[in-house]
């Protein structure tokens, strides 16, 4: 079967670095996305890994490996909007998004 | 940008009555379609996926009748929820995809819908 795996909450420090796992199984891969939703919003686009390495992106860097079917997403220099949940999402060789159940990140002061 | 909007953004009716949620690509054309549905603290579950022209696809589980999708044009999607009851209070969130093949999908914003 498809599923997605990652930490159900995780709680870390303003200006402080955070990972957040996530590890899949998929019928076929075409990649690996991360998605920042604010609770009562819709979910937004953060990055997107098809090959092994590490992406950056300003604050946010997103990791793939492929061969162990695991990614992070690294956030540097926390910030109280950065609480949010972080949606890990894989599409399979039907192009069909599945969906992690998301990691709620509480950031303190 | 690619930019997809829904509406109603929030919707409250009575038991028993009909809902309509319209999804809409506003710069690009969506081939494809697809309906989430999130409870509160619970990850997007998908619906169902609609092809323009054609009868959309559900996921196991989604009743066809209830949820009536329509893919009418290449920017334009809608979800009825038929007869609604409270138990279909969530969070509706339409994605279209860009073109025929491709990685790219792009989230409206959402509608809540609260039946009393």
């Amino acid at each position: 079967g498809q599923n997605i795996d990652q930490p159900t909450e995780m709680t870390a420090t303003e200006g402080a670095i955070v990972q957040i796992n996530c590890t899949y199984q998929t019928s076929g891969f075409n990649g690996l996305f991360w998605y920042q939703q604010h609770a009562g919003e819709a979910p937004t686009f953060l990055s997107y890994n098809v090959l092994d390495g590490l992406e950056e992106k300003g604050r946010f860097s997103s990791f793939l490996s492929r061969s162990k079917g695991y990614s992070y997403l690294l956030l540097k220099e926390l910030q109280m909007k950065d609480s949010a949940s972080y949606l890990c999402a894989a599409m399979d060789s039907n192009y069909q998004l599945i969906w992690g159940a998301g990691t709620k990140l509480i950031i303190k002061p | 940008g690619a930019v997809v909007s829904q509406h109603p953004s929030r919707v409250i009716c009575k038991s028993g009555t009909s809902v309509k949620i319209e999804c809409r690509s506003l710069d690009f054309q969506a081939t494809t379609m697809f309906w989430y549905r999130q409870f509160p603290k619970q990850s997007l579950m998908l619906m169902a996926t609609s092809n323009e022209g054609s009868k959309a696809t559900y996921e196991q589980g989604v009743e066809k009748d209830k949820f009536l999708i329509n893919h009418a044009s290449l920017t334009l999607s809608t979800l009825t929820v038929t007869s609604a009851h409270p138990e279909d209070s969530s969070f509706y969130i339409c994605s279209a995809r860009r073109g025929e093949v491709s990685n790219e999908q792009f989230f409206g914003p959402g509608t809540r819908l609260t039946v009393l």
